[in-house]
């Protein structure tokens, strides 16, 4: 099995400072990177998501680095709000070379509260 | 546009019934995709279906089992239900297959007594 390592479980952060979410992937072949977000009681729901052929996309406060050498991709929350409170996915995916896919791994989660 | 609908939301079952489960996708969205998550496996993969075809599948056992329909909901099937199996049932649609963007329905939370 293909695995998506996530860092940290937990988070707890202060209003308007920084969240900090990584991730480690093993196939190189993978070429896509999203994170997901979810509340108690619903669904994941797409957040931001990133080819490699980029080091950086911003959506918002959220922005995700990726380093392709690394084998690692990260999500920044900026000004994180209670809101935000919620467990993050980081997943990896991609179509592989002969075709078909390659089954999406996702990563166990961080559960993260923002204090008011 | 409306978003992925799950039905039931809720279920409880007891040990060796089985149980069918009901995923609508996002109109003009062919492909659906089933996870299970639980506290102590997080989210793994079941199946996915593209054009009424299982075109993946991940490790569960035979007791799993889905199809999809030419209108592209999609049913899954567990057959002779364990305690093991109690947990969130998720389906993701998306427009043709699971490297691109996945929209996740809300789930049906499987409780099996």
């Amino acid at each position: 099995q293909q695995q998506v390592k996530q860092s940290p479980q937990s988070l707890i952060v202060q209003k308007g400072g920084i969240s900090i979410i990584n991730c480690a992937y093993e196939n190189t072949a993978f070429d896509y990177f999203p994170w997901y977000q979810q509340f108690p009681g619903k669904g994941p729901a797409l957040l931001i998501a990133i080819r490699p052929d980029v080091s950086e996309k911003k959506e918002g406060r959220f922005t995700i680095s990726f380093n392709k050498s690394a084998k690692q991709f990260s999500l920044h929350i900026m000004d994180s709000q209670p809101g935000d409170s919620a467990t993050y996915f980081c997943a990896a995916s991609g179509r592989r070379a002969s075709g078909g896919s390659y089954i999406p791994t996702f990563g166990r989660g961080t559960s993260l509260i923002v204090h008011p | 546009k409306a978003g992925v609908t799950q039905t039931p939301r809720y279920l409880i079952k007891t040990r060796g019934q089985q149980v069918t489960l009901s995923c609508s996708p996002i109109s003009g969205h062919r492909s659906v995709s089933w996870y299970q998550q639980t506290p102590g496996q997080g989210l793994q993969f079941l199946f996915e279906y593209f054009s009424e075809t299982q075109r993946n599948k991940g490790n569960f056992p035979g007791r799993f089992s889905g199809r999809q329909f030419s209108n592209s909901r999609s049913e899954m099937n567990v057959s002779t239900l364990e305690l093991g199996d109690s947990a969130l049932y998720l389906c993701a649609s998306s427009l043709d297959g699971f490297s691109y963007e996945q929209y996740f329905g809300p789930g049906t939370r499987l409780t099996v007594t």
